[in-house]
């Protein structure tokens, strides 16, 4: 069975960084592309960026390019989305989602950054 | 960057009666990458239609996608009460559309 399996909510201070992940099982985690898509709250869904892990071939966005870093470990079949530095408007669900089209979807994670 | 307008914003139609939801590219999209979900509150995003027209695994056939070059269309041939819901059209691996609302009337 396809599973993508996100980690678990987070509140965060502005500022602090962060690393959520999505573990991908039930297939070749090599062989699908992994997008990540934000949803703010009450929103619509917004298309973040895509990796490849068979060979970490990464495209952004232009709305989302130098503000989050996507990477994966292909060793532990795991994507990761990345943040430097916290802004509250970070604030929103993000969902991790297998391949073009994206079929298989994590549960999201719910990212919350206040003071 | 093709941007994706979806039209309306919100549908307000009875159990049993036809939805017909249009998005509209910026420019030409190859019909094989357009693809179409349904989101329900609390819920992750589901595939429906790939591929334009192809219905993903599991999807009923009241649901159907046609369409090809900047003009696409998601129909639900007769509303079920587990069909209202948020639908977004995406060109794969690129923006969404803005989303439209199928409430109940």
């Amino acid at each position: 069975e396809v599973q993508l399996v996100q980690s678990g909510a987070e509140v965060k201070k502005p500022g602090e960084s962060l690393k959520i992940s999505c573990k991908g099982s039930g297939y070749s985690f090599t062989s699908y592309w992994i997008g990540w898509v934000r949803q703010m709250p009450g929103k619509g869904l917004e298309w973040m960026g895509i990796i490849y892990p068979g060979d970490s071939d990464t495209r952004y966005s232009p709305s989302f390019q130098g503000q989050v870093t996507i990477s994966a470990d292909k060793s532990i079949s795991t994507a990761y989305l990345q943040w430097s530095s916290l802004k509250a408007s970070d604030t929103a669900m993000y969902y991790c989602a297998r391949g073009m089209p994206s079929d298989y979807w994590g549960q999201g994670t719910l990212v919350t950054v206040s003071s | 960057e093709i941007v994706l307008t979806q039209s309306p914003g919100t549908l307000s139609l009875s159990p049993g009666e036809r939805a017909t939801l249009s998005c509209r590219a910026s420019q030409s999209v190859s019909s094989s990458y357009l693809a179409w979900y349904q989101q329900k509150p609390g819920q992750a995003p589901r595939l429906l239609i790939y591929g334009a027209s192809s219905r993903a695994t599991g999807i009923p056939d009241r649901f159907s996608g046609s369409g090809s070059g900047t003009d696409f269309t998601l129909t639900i041939s007769r509303l079920e009460p587990e069909d209202f819901a948020v639908y977004y059209c995406q060109q794969y691996g690129r923006a969404f559309g803005q989303g439209t609302k199928v409430e109940i009337k």
